[in-house]
């Protein structure tokens, strides 16, 4: 079955500075990839997703890349703000959300 | 829509006692899944549902674990008996079926505590 796995554990940034995460996956057939944040005492929520016919895809400040021969993908959160502080987690999927896995999750503090 | 609701938010029962979650998905969704979180082993995927049907029960830990969904608006997770490992936070989340419905809406989970 699929593998992802997810770096790093947990990040801190200062506020108006830009965060990485990222993931590898293990199954070659997967073909998209979201990603879902996590507040404080709630459910994830998607943010921003990417199928693996394209290489990037942006949304205001945030985005992903994907590099498919190496089975990579990332997240980047440009300008940190305070409210970015959370957990997120990146999952892959060979096809529908059904067989979904989720990485482990990085938790975010945006310092102010 | 409400969303996807979780009922209780919270619950603490002692060792031994059944304990029932309940999930109402958003309507017009087919596919309900049960996923259990723990600092140690994240967001695990219990079981899921289409069409109110189990399709794939591979992540429940064990017979003490049970889920049913009786109609396309409910669903309820099990735990009979209660053990204190099974303490986490519980949630429910729904989508719609097939390659293109790749959204799933979480529930805001039901947090467990077995003493």
């Amino acid at each position: 079955g699929e593998n992802v796995e997810q770096h790093p554990s947990t990040l801190s940034v200062q506020e108006g500075d830009s965060a990485v995460i990222k993931c590898t996956y293990s199954d070659s057939a997967s073909n998209y990839f979201p990603w879902y944040k996590q507040e404080l005492g709630k459910g994830p929520q998607l943010i921003i997703d990417i199928r693996s016919n394209v290489g990037e895809k942006k949304d205001q400040r945030i985005a992903v890349t994907l590099n498919k021969t190496a089975k990579h993908f990332s997240l980047h959160i440009t300008e940190t703000q305070p409210e970015d502080s959370a957990v997120y987690f990146c999952a892959a999927s060979p096809g529908g959300y059904q067989k979904v896995t989720f990485g482990t999750g990085t938790k975010l503090q945006v310092i102010p | 829509d409400a969303g996807v609701i979780q009922s209780p938010r919270h619950e603490v029962t002692e060792m031994g006692q059944e304990v029932t979650l309940r999930c109402k998905p958003i309507s017009g969704h087919n596919s309900l899944f049960w996923y259990r979180q723990t600092m140690m082993r994240g967001l695990e995927l219990l079981i899921y549902f289409n069409n109110n049907v189990p399709i794939d029960d591979s992540g429940m830990p064990e017979d003490r674990f049970s889920a049913k969904m009786p109609n396309a608006s409910f669903s309820t997770l099990k735990i009979q008996p209660s053990e204190p490992r099974d303490s986490a936070v519980y949630f429910c989340a729904s989508s719609g079926m097939g390659p293109r419905n790749t959204e799933a809406f979480f529930g805001q989970g039901t947090r467990l505590t077995v003493v």
